[in-house]
Order: structure tokens, then C-alpha cells, then sequence
């Protein structure tokens, strides 16, 4: 069965340093791709996602993220960290021939000033 | 201004009581979603609903059910046979199944 797996529950930055947020899928087949982010007691918001075409995609507030093939992998970055980047973020994953969205258990990001 | 909406925001279960959560959307999307969030494990999937009076079980589906009577609402209902359900739930939607989720705020219950 499809997985996901998040590296690290909490990461800690000091603002103005490069964000990453590792994000790792199982499927054999390249899967459909997603990033959201979830502010305290609200929805999810989508930050970017990854179909087809050019692997490194570029999603609101400044984050991007790059899928590759070979590391089965979709790691979340954003190039200088903001205190409003402060929620959680949560990697998922929709097999192509599934609807179903597999999701990983999330990342705490945590913003020093 | 185009959304989903869920209400309440808190709930409180006595128990063996059934209570309803809320889930109404304009975005004329046809699919709809519930998931239940618990701290530290991703998103899991209790009901989905790729159209009108029509719904699947997902992968928590004990102890929930559903109705999808109208393209615009897809309520979840808590029964008392759910023995664990203080949790953060989600409600989702998009266009088809294989199309990007949507979001509503979420409604946190808790159980007296």
C-alpha cells in the first residue's frame, strides 16, 4: 500500500533561514504530489502540487518544491523563513489511478526570531 | 465569495448521543470528503461522495454515516457505536475525484 513519510514532527528555523521540509512516498509509479499547509484549528490550504510536466514547482508564499523520481521524493523548500510561515505542513500523495489522497503525518514548523 | 463552510466550529458529545456535523459548499464542485485528523497522524479518510445520492466508505468509516442529498451539503453524522470520536474533522470537495481538494475550516468535537 502507498505510504508517506515526513521527516521530522517539528522543525525549527530562525527567520530568515532557508525552510526545508522532507517529504518521501512509496509508490513505484509516479503518484500525483501535494503540499498543504494548516494554520492552528483551521482547514488546510493548498500550497502547490506536482502532476505532469516540470519537476520543480513553484506554489504561494515563496515555497517550492521538486519532485524526483529517483529519490521518491517531494521536499517542501522556501529560501528565507517568515514568522507567518509558523503552521503545519502536510505532504500527500493520489495514485494515479486512484482518487484516494494518502497523507503524511504532518510537520510542525516553528520560527525563531 | 465562494467556500465550504462547517459548523459547528465546537462540539460537544454526551455520551451514547449522535451529533451531526455540517458541510455545505458553493463551489459547485461534484465530490465531497470527510476526514478526521488526530494530533501527530496524517489525515484519515471516513467518507467520500463522488456524486449526488451516492457515497463510499473510506478507510475509518465505523461508527459514521453520511447523506448526500443535495450537490451542496454532505453532513457527517457521529453515532454512539463510534467509541473514540474526539478528533478534528475536515470536510473537502473538488471537482472530481481525481481533482485537487478543497478545504472547509473543520469542526473540533469533543466528548463529555
Amino acid at each position: 500500500a502507498q505510504s508517506v513519510t515526513q521527516l521530522g514532527s517539528h522543525v525549527s528555523v530562525s527567520e530568515g533561514a532557508l525552510v526545508l521540509l522532507r517529504c518521501n512516498y512509496s509508490s513505484s509509479v509516479p503518484p500525483y504530489l501535494f503540499w498543504y499547509v494548516q494554520y492552528p484549528n483551521q482547514g488546510l490550504q493548498l500550497l502547490l502540487k506536482y502532476t505532469t510536466g516540470a519537476t520543480l514547482v513553484k506554489g504561494i508564499n515563496g515555497f517550492e518544491a521538486e519532485f524526483k523520481k529517483s529519490e521518491t521524493s517531494f521536499h517542501l523548500t522556501k529560501p528565507s523563513a517568515h514568522m507567518s510561515d509558523a503552521a503545519e505542513y502536510c505532504c500527500a500523495v493520489s495514485d494515479r489511478s486512484n482518487y484516494q489522497l494518502i497523507w503524511g503525518a504532518g510537520t510542525k514548523l516553528i520560527i525563531k526570531p | 465569495d465562494g467556500g465550504i463552510t462547517q459548523s459547528p466550529k465546537y462540539l460537544f458529545r454526551k455520551e451514547g448521543q449522535n451529533v451531526t456535523l455540517s458541510c455545505e459548499q458553493n463551489l459547485n464542485h461534484d465530490a465531497m470528503y470527510w476526514y478526521r485528523q488526530d494530533p501527530g497522524q496524517g489525515l484519515r479518510l471516513i467518507y467520500y461522495s463522488q456524486i449526488v445520492n451516492d457515497f463510499q466508505k473510506g478507510d475509518i468509516a465505523e461508527g459514521y454515516s453520511v447523506s448526500r442529498e443535495k450537490k451542496e451539503s454532505f453532513p457527517l453524522t457521529v453515532t454512539s457505536a463510534q467509541k473514540n470520536p474526539t478528533a478534528f474533522y475536515l470536510c473537502a470537495s473538488s471537482m472530481g475525484l481525481q481533482e485537487t481538494q478543497y478545504f472547509g475550516p473543520g469542526t473540533r468535537l469533543l466528548v463529555l
